[in-house]
């Protein structure tokens, strides 16, 4: 029979307008986190990386938001351009762990 | 830099056979990772090593999933036998500082008929 596969939140932005990712992570003991790109057919790829200690964090066109309060995470990609289509991951690590835990992940499709 | 090197890129095999994914990570990284990644589950991790030792392999699915890592600058993961379920995308990803992220490599997709 077909498989059911994790439903992934899609999210359509007109070129050069701004978009915002959301992510929602699971553990209040997490200190570490990281939005990372993947492309189609192409490796995850390290955007911007954020610590517990910070709120905010700006990159060359990017911004990672952190709420430690309601456990949230944000991207914000200013003026967005075609090579931004991709499929964005939060990932989070907890103090003293290597470990990444990656979020389920979001499709970005810029409409020219 | 060549980054991390996955191979094979494609691999199609058929139901019982083995499978042995190829890794070769950053040089000078001191953290190596494995994941699959599927529609149903996500990205996951599988194992990891660190300074060539396993540390955590609570994500590897059963007995048919082995890693090594001989050294500083390989590790393979072998299934055997494998099953379609088996079916993925397998990243290998590497690190030095565990306080920074990981640089993926591009993975191998695995098809298993």
């Amino acid at each position: 029979g077909e498989s059911v596969g994790l439903h992934l939140p899609t999210l359509s932005v007109q070129e050069g307008d701004n978009s915002i990712i959301n992510c929602a992570y699971s553990n209040s003991a997490s200190d570490y986190f990281i939005w990372y790109k993947q492309e189609s057919g192409k490796g995850p790829q390290f955007i911007i990386d954020i610590r517990s200690n910070m709120d905010k964090r700006q990159g060359q066109r990017v911004t990672v938001l952190l709420n430690k309060t309601v456990k949230h995470l944000s991207l914000q990609i200013a003026a967005t351009q075609p090579g931004d289509s991709a499929v964005y991951f939060c990932a989070e690590r907890y103090f003293g762990n290597e470990k990444l835990t990656f979020g389920t992940g979001t499709r970005l499709t810029i409409i020219p | 830099d060549a980054g991390v090197i996955q191979s094979p890129r494609h691999e199609v095999t058929e139901m019982g056979q083995e499978v042995t994914l190829r890794c070769k990570p950053i040089s000078g990284h001191n953290s190596l990772f494995w994941y699959r990644q599927t529609m149903m589950r996500g990205l996951e991790l599988l194992i990891y090593f660190n300074n060539n030792v396993p540390i955590d392999d609570s994500g590897m699915p059963e007995d048919r999933f082995s890693a090594k890592m001989p050294n500083a600058s390989f590790s393979t993961l072998k299934i055997q036998p494998s099953e379609p379920r088996d079916s993925a995308v397998y990243f290998c990803a590497s690190s030095f500082d565990s306080s920074r992220g990981y640089t993926f490599g591009s993975g191998t997709r695995l098809t298993v008929v």
